[in-house]
């Protein structure tokens, strides 16, 4: 089945510094890739996503690209900030698989000032 | 206010007695969804509904029922509760159905604690 998997946490960075979670997938289809970002104490909202091969997803300063030839989708910022600190899922859809939505484990990052 | 709610926020029970987690949403998405998030397992699927009265099993059914009488309201029932079922639950909705756009919307989660 499909399946998301992310680096383990948690990330501990500081303020300004640069930050790379790394996220690979295997999946039946051709996926759509989604990044969610959970804050302390809220729910997950959608942080950006990637419809097909090569896209960049972007938001807030967060930058991801659909690399299928590596089946990976790797979440960027160039400078973070102490209000970044929050739990990291990746995610995918892939309709060969019912279009369920898949999350990866989480990646905590903490950002300290 | 418009958007996704869940109650109670927080729930300390035992074992072997019914729990009912409740979640409404006011933006009238067909789709809704049950998720628990434990560490080590992500988020995982528990049920889902595409419209009023249509549920259907994710990956975790187990030890849960779900109702959806109304499109506005998605609750979830602990028949029996299991310390395995200490977790915290989210409720989410879609627009567009399992995958459309993706984006699913959360509520603010519910931790549930069986002792």
């Amino acid at each position: 089945g499909d399946s998301v998997t992310q680096m383990e946490g948690p990330v501990t960075l500081s303020e300004e510094a640069f930050l790379t979670i790394n996220c690979t997938y295997t999946a039946t289809g051709y996926p759509s890739l989604f990044w969610y970002v959970q804050y302390p104490g809220e729910g997950l909202q959608l942080l950006l996503k990637a419809t097909k091969a090569d896209d960049k997803g972007s938001n807030k300063g967060f930058e991801a690209t659909y690399r299928k030839e590596t089946t990976s989708f790797h979440l960027e910022k160039g400078s973070v900030q102490v209000s970044d600190s929050a739990v990291y899922f990746c995610a995918l859809t892939d309709k060969a698989a019912g279009n369920k939505l898949t999350f990866g484990g989480g990646t905590r990052v903490l950002v300290k000032p | 206010d418009a958007g996704i709610t869940q109650s109670p926020r927080y729930k300390i029970t035992e074992t072997g007695r019914q729990v009912t987690l409740m979640c409404h949403q006011t933006w009238s998405h067909s789709y809704m969804f049950w998720y628990r998030q434990d560490l080590g397992h992500g988020l995982r699927l528990i049920y889902y509904s595409a419209a009023a009265d249509i549920t259907d099993k994710g990956e975790v059914p187990d030890g849960y029922v779900v109702s959806r009488s109304k499109t506005e309201n998605f609750p979830l029932t602990l028949e029996s509760a299991t310390r395995s079922q200490t977790s915290v639950y989210f409720c989410a909705s879609s627009i567009s159905g399992l995958a459309g756009t993706g984006e699913l919307f959360f509520g603010e989660g519910s931790r549930l604690t069986v002792l």
